[in-house]
């Protein structure tokens, strides 16, 4: 079956500092992933995706993504973090066998101002 | 959390009894799911149903159900029969074909006491 591990629980970065959330990935064939944010009591929000094509993939809100096929890992990042940047956020990757989500348990990060 | 609406934000019942939470989506999407999220757990799936008239249980389906009589529609009703019901439900769609990414509401806040 598709996974994905965020093996962070909490990230705590400066504002204006750079931002990473790591993602790994277990898949058969082809990999589809996806970012997703989360705020206080709302749903989630969609980030960025990649199917194929350039390994950098650019999304919402300054936001980027780079896959690394060897490395199995989509980590996401943003040049320099913004305090409303702190949030919940998730990897997840399309299960090839029934076009579902498998979601990692997410990441805190947290912008200190 | 545009095109899906779920309701109410909040919603509170007694122990033993049945609640439905409402999910609408005016996207025009085939695909609906439902999650329930638990703090420090992700995202895990209760049912999800692919076409109108058709479901399929997801990880977690015990003391669910759910109906798909209308495109726009994905109720879920919360029986006696789950054991801890009070968490944050969260509903999703997504169109066919494509590159799978979901949509999500807002979200309903169970509270079962």
């Amino acid at each position: 079956a598709q996974s994905v591990a965020q093996p962070e629980d909490q990230v705590n970065v400066a504002e204006g500092n750079p931002l990473t959330v790591k993602c790994t990935y277990s898949v058969s064939g082809n990999p589809y992933l996806f970012w997703y944010v989360q705020y206080p009591n709302r749903g989630l929000q969609f980030l960025l995706k990649y199917i194929t094509g350039d390994n950098l993939v650019k999304g919402s809100y300054g936001f980027e993504a780079e896959f690394n096929k060897s490395q199995t890992s989509f980590h996401l990042k943003k040049p320099s973090a913004l305090v409303s940047d702190s949030a919940l956020y998730f990897c997840a990757v399309r299960d090839t066998g029934n076009n579902r989500l498998a979601f990692g348990k997410g990441n805190q990060v947290v912008v200190i101002p | 959390d545009g095109g899906i609406t779920q309701s109410p934000k909040y919603l509170f019942r007694k122990e033993g009894q049945n609640v439905t939470l409402s999910c609408e989506q005016n996207l025009n999407h085939d695909a609906m799911y439902w999650y329930r999220q638990d703090p420090g757990q992700g995202l895990r799936l209760i049912y999800y149903s692919q076409i109108v008239n058709d479901f399929q249980k997801g990880d977690i389906a015990e003391g669910y159900s759910v109906s798909r009589e209308k495109k726009e529609s994905f109720p879920l009703t919360v029986t006696s029969a789950q054991k801890n019901p009070t968490a944050f439900y969260l509903c999703a769609s997504r169109t066919s074909g494509g590159s799978y990414e979901q949509y999500f509401g807002p979200g309903t806040r169970l509270t079962v006491t």
